[in-house]
């Protein structure tokens, strides 16, 4: 069974960049579609953007201008950077396989990213 | 890319039956037959239930189901059971991206 693992830091300083990676273990990152989603606290779901693993992206237009979502084949690993977060950036983050590009078929743990100085 | 529509909280009894339903639009709910429901609990992460407007993956009870018509998708869990309480969410393919719905809560009486 695929199992994900977020890593990365737990606070960033506003204005910095936020960067998380996923650690893919249980099967191979060599297909299938691989997701970023985010939660603010005590809110909703909000798909960030996915990776093929030929390396092809897709983004949220409400976060595109910020986002870049990267594969290592070489390492099971894929990885999430967003730019000059802001406390409205603060939120769970959760890497996520696809059973197609049209769903989220397994899930991370999650890790809560908080902005702040 | 706007956020789907969901009721923010339905309840029922156990041992009844309750749908929550997901509205969108003809770019995403619509346009595809790719709606895709959600299972989260306080503090873990999401677990999909149904996929493809109406597929069950292995291992989930077939008490839950999925349907669409038109610009809205519904969720259907029948013969509700304590542990069904949770937080669900709907999602739809769009142009090349995923959209979520805002959540609805489901309280079991």
């Amino acid at each position: 069974q695929v199992q994900l693992q977020e890593s990365g830091p737990g606070l960033v300083k506003p204005s910095e960049t936020l960067s998380l990676t996923c650690t893919v273990s249980g099967g191979s990152i060599s297909s299938y579609y691989w997701s970023w989603i985010r939660q603010p606290p005590g809110k909703g779901l909000e798909w960030i953007g996915y990776i093929y693993y030929s390396g092809s992206t897709n983004y949220n237009p409400s976060l595109e201008s910020r986002v870049t979502i990267s594969v290592d084949t070489s390492k099971n690993q894929f990885s999430l950077n967003l730019s000059s977060v802001t406390a409205a950036d603060t939120a769970v983050y959760y890497c996520a396989r696809g059973g197609s590009r049209y769903y989220i078929q397994h899930w991370g743990q999650g890790t809560l990213v908080t902005v702040s100085s | 890319q706007s956020a789907l529509t969901q009721p923010a909280s339905v309840s029922g009894s156990p041992g009844q039956s309750i749908t929550i339903s997901c509205t969108g639009t003809s770019s995403d709910i619509g346009g595809y037959n790719y709606v895709s429901w959600y299972q989260q609990h306080p503090g873990k992460a999401p677990k999909l239930m149904i996929y493809d407007v109406s597929k069950r993956p292995s291992g989930v009870s077939n008490r839950f189901s999925g349907s669409k018509s038109g610009n809205t998708a519904s969720l259907t869990i029948s013969g509700l059971q304590a542990e069904d309480e949770a937080d669900y969410y709907c999602s739809s393919y769009t142009s090349s991206t995923l959209v979520f719905g805002g959540g609805t809560k489901l309280t079991v009486l």
